[in-house]
């Protein structure tokens, strides 16, 4: 159990456009999810934390218009990178932690490689 | 304020060698304390986690780890390396009352044939 999945795996887009990358936790019921980025060969960096029906919270530095996340169920996190620019390009990883008091652990999707041109 | 530090960036060992990572935390509270391992490409695979049980806590793999208070320590172990083992591990501790990750900075583990 505790599975979650992100969609796509991997995307390459032109420079200017928007992406939307979705986290799903299949099995289970996610109070919240977060999203992360990780540069090559260096450590998770939070972006934000999404809780379900209500606005995500995001870390320090990050734009809240450039990444737009929406939690718009208890299995549903959607990261949109918008007017992607070359430097946009990175993994992106998502995490779920279920619907249960007290429980801390985050189960983590594949990630997304975005590529922007 | 809460903080985990990994005392090796790159740790190489032979096939069927023993593996020790080394992680010492920082924290006002009781901690919660995960190790994650994260292969070339891929997302976070949960090994173990502690969270005020046991103190020696035993995950997937073969691997386990000892939570030290005294020592604020909580070093990943296995036994016998085997080349699969071969990834990036993550020690984290989870931040009390907001569930957010801290991490640390890695380490890579090189397993040698």
């Amino acid at each position: 159990g505790a599975v979650v999945s992100q969609h796509p795996s991997r995307v390459i887009c032109k420079s200017g456009t928007s992406v939307k990358i979705e986290c799903r936790s299949l099995d289970f019921q996610a109070t919240t999810m977060f999203w992360y980025r990780q540069f090559p060969k260096k450590s998770l960096m939070l972006m934000a934390t999404s809780n379900e029906g209500s606005k995500a919270t995001y870390e320090q530095g990050v734009e809240k218009d450039k990444f737009l996340i929406n939690h718009a169920s208890l299995t549903l996190s959607t990261l949109t990178v918008t007017s992607a620019h070359p430097e946009d390009s990175s993994f992106y990883i998502c995490s779920a932690r279920r619907r249960k008091t007290g429980e801390e652990t985050q189960y983590f999707g594949p990630g997304t490689r975005l590529l922007v041109l | 304020a809460q903080s985990v530090t990994q005392l090796d960036s790159h740790v190489s060992v032979s096939e069927g060698t023993p593996v020790l990572l080394r992680c010492n935390y920082s924290s006002s509270y009781s901690p919660s304390l995960f190790w994650y391992v994260q292969h070339p490409n891929k997302g976070l695979q949960l090994l173990l986690k502690y969270t005020s049980a046991a103190t020696l806590v035993k995950g997937i793999n073969g691997f386990e780890a000892e939570f030290k208070k005294s020592e604020t320590s909580f070093h990943l172990t296995k036994p016998s390396a085997h080349m699969s083992d071969a990834a990036e591990y993550y020690c984290v501790v989870s931040s009390s009352g907001t569930y957010k990750y801290i991490f640390g900075t890695g380490t890579r583990l090189k397993v040698l044939a």
